[in-house]
């Protein structure tokens, strides 16, 4: 079954608003979570690298402001998209360790209108 | 930056073994060769990981040269459903902590009928 739920799988939005993802990890603790952006045809892109507890750590180019990430729980870390362009429109997939082996959402399409 | 090599493409008839190769010669001594593969719009999914010996398990076989800087990714009996984007990743492994994925480009394994 699955090991990391992620919710919504898809997710359409006007221009300008805020989506809020949801990663949780099921019948384990994950202090760290990990957040990834896919485009059509491209390779996973880390995002960010979310803590349990502290501020995430996020990879060169990726604006904070921007990917707003809560980690406030041992099994819940969100990341909110805020202020959505089309730009933003993409693949969003998290993932958390459990026993040495990365587990992943199955993603949430994001599409900006 | 992603740290290995692999083919952009693969065709494997179904029902024959699909042996995926990667390169990563400038693997650590501490780092694990991880297998992951991506069907369309899901998450990737774990197949199998290891340092220096041969794993095997009821997805797939891993072999890893002796200089390890190279490894084979062996799926026994190809189906239809293994049609999928298969990514190999280098990881520093600590159990009780975690090591980020950085995904390359990966290879497109095509099973045809």
């Amino acid at each position: 079954g699955a090991v990391v739920s992620q919710h919504p799988s898809r997710v359409i939005c006007k221009s300008g608003t805020s989506v809020k993802i949801e990663c949780r990890s099921l019948d384990f603790q994950a202090t760290t979570m990990f957040w990834y952006r896919q485009f059509p045809k491209q390779s996973l892109m880390l995002m960010a690298t979310s803590n349990e507890g502290s501020k995430a750590t996020y990879e060169q180019g990726v604006e904070k402001d921007k990917f707003l990430i809560n980690h406030a729980s041992l099994t819940l870390s969100t990341l909110t998209v805020t202020s959505a362009h089309p730009e933003d429109s993409s693949f969003y997939i998290c993932s958390s360790d459990r026993g040495g082996k990365l587990f992943f959402g199955s993603g949430t399409q994001l599409s900006v209108l | 930056d992603a740290k290995t090599t692999q083919p952009p493409s693969m065709d494997c008839a179904e029902g024959r073994a699909a042996n995926l190769p990667c390169n990563h010669s400038t693997i650590s001594g501490n780092e694990y060769v991880y297998w992951y593969r991506q069907i369309h719009s899901q998450g990737p999914q774990y197949i199998i990981h290891g340092l220096k010996n041969n794993e095997t398990n009821e997805m797939a076989s891993l072999i890893i040269t002796e200089d390890r800087k190279s490894s084979t990714l062996i799926l026994p009996h190809a189906t239809l459903r293994d049609t999928a984007v298969y990514y190999c990743i280098v990881r520093v492994d600590l159990m009780g902590n975690t090591g980020k994925l950085i995904f390359g480009q990966g290879t497109t394994l095509q099973v045809k009928p």
